[in-house]
């Protein structure tokens, strides 16, 4: 079984600055994807970031980026530059390869970004 | 194009009682998943769907149950519903299960209160 722990249930930052959220999983895989999932209050899940876990470079997308440890089983998520429309809950996801869209998320982290 | 879209958006039902939910999946996308999310938590896998098949299941009761259509869109029906069933419920579609189609597009979302 698949397990994704997210330990920081609430963080906050000042807008314009940097903040990392952090993503652990457990799984005896050796094939498999890891994303981060934005929930903003509206509800509707958005595909930050994926990465693929046999691409040892770490994904990037404009202001995301993760750093993804592979051996550690760690995936954390930086945003930068972090804007007022960042507030949201955060999921991280694991999803075993060629199983389609069986994912597994975690508990989710509540991200508050203060003008 | 049209994104996911289910309906109802919102549901209130009495303990013991049948719901349906429904989703339709974007246009041109085969393989639809379900997801509870209880408040406060991540969402869990219910049930993947592709072409018409089941493909994967969550560790949910029998009372849980979905089909897909022709048409590619997909119902979901939970039976005898308890106040525990209380939950968003997320539709989300991709392409196919080939070709590394592993962007999930996720709908709103039906919110279901059982009382």
């Amino acid at each position: 079984a698949q397990t994704v722990t997210q330990s920081q249930p609430e963080m906050s930052v000042q807008e314009a600055e940097t903040v990392t959220l952090s993503c652990t999983y457990d799984t005896s895989e050796s094939n498999y994807y890891l994303f981060w999932y934005k929930q903003p209050p509206s509800r509707q899940m958005i595909l930050v970031i994926r990465q693929e876990a046999y691409k040892q470079q770490n994904a990037t997308e404009n202001r995301f980026s993760v750093n993804f440890q592979k051996a550690a089983k760690s995936f954390s998520l930086k945003i930068s530059d972090s804007q007022l429309g960042d507030t949201a809950m955060y999921f991280c996801a694991f999803m075993k390869h060629a199983t389609g869209n069986q994912f597994y998320f975690g508990t989710g982290t509540s991200l508050t970004v203060i003008p | 194009d049209a994104g996911v879209t289910q309906s109802p958006t919102h549901l209130i039902k009495t303990r013991g009682q049948q719901v349906t939910l429904r989703c339709s999946p974007i246009s041109g996308h085969k393989s639809v998943s379900w997801y509870q999310q209880v408040l406060g938590q991540g969402p869990q896998f219910i049930f993947q769907y592709y072409e018409k098949e089941e493909r994967g299941r969550g560790n949910f009761p029998d009372r849980f149950s979905a089909r897909q259509f022709p048409n590619y869109s997909s119902e979901l029906n939970v039976n005898a519903l308890l106040l525990g069933d209380s939950a968003l419920y997320l539709c989300a579609s991709i392409p196919g299960l080939a070709g590394g189609s592993y962007e999930q597009y996720f709908g709103p979302g039906t919110r279901l209160t059982v009382t």
